[in-house]
């Protein structure tokens, strides 16, 4: 069982340059979040998706984009990365509601020149 | 704007003394969460409180929700250095149907033997 997982764990870009974080979890789960972290903000809410087949913004969702695959992953795609970018990104599910545990990945961590 | 306000931001203690950690916000939150970080992973949740002027114990931790719903406090009693990490609280607005999670920026607690 192993939960949340996250790749990659540290990913470096120029600027302009798209990439896609990929997050996967085996606890079936029917939300999922992405949030970025950056120093002295806490975590913030990209997107999250309630359940299958739905997706919504949160927060911080310009220069991004998601996918909700299937049940089990959640993408996060910035087409475009520009160095405001850079962050530790987490990945996180939960059963239903953020009422429930919300169980995050280890993170990723980008770096965008 | 952080809508939850933590402080403080940094706190270095000895071993064996207590320590009280705050999240403060002029919002009413239907419910509230702490988490605890360490460094190179995600937050683990600790904690939810639901219900004004409610108080949680986890072993030597000592969790209070205000009775108006906006604020909580987190006291840990005879410090361990394993109580190190990052302190963030997490509260869900009552005007959000969903309950998207709100974050504060972190109290970053350091215990040394």
């Amino acid at each position: 069982n192993a939960g949340v997982t996250q790749t990659p764990k540290f990913q470096v870009l120029k600027t302009g340059q798209s990439m896609t974080l990929q997050c996967a979890q085996d606890m079936n789960h029917n939300s999922m979040y992405w949030y970025r972290q950056d120093p002295g903000m806490g975590l913030r809410l990209i997107y999250y998706s309630a359940s299958e087949g739905t997706t919504d913004k949160g927060e911080v969702p310009n220069g991004y984009n998601v996918s909700r695959l299937n049940k089990r992953e959640f993408s996060l795609r910035l087409e475009s990365a520009a160095p405001s970018q850079t962050s530790v990104y987490f990945c996180a599910s939960s059963e239903f509601t953020t009422l429930d545990t919300q169980y995050f990945g280890p993170g990723t961590r980008l770096t965008v020149l | 704007t952080q809508l939850l306000e933590q402080s403080p931001q940094f706190l270095s203690i000895q071993e064996g003394e207590n320590l009280t950690v705050y999240c403060n916000s002029s919002s009413v939150f239907s419910s509230l969460q702490w988490y605890r970080q360490e460094p190179g992973e995600g937050p683990v949740l600790l904690v939810t409180v639901v219900t004004g002027g409610e108080v949680k114990k986890l072993k030597r931790l000592t969790f209070q929700f205000g009775d108006a719903r906006k604020d909580s406090s987190l006291h840990i009693t005879a410090a361990q250095p394993g109580d190190t990490g990052l302190y963030l609280c997490a509260g869900a607005l009552t005007t959000d149907s969903w309950g998207k999670l709100q974050f504060g920026a972190g109290t970053q607690v350091v215990v040394t033997p």
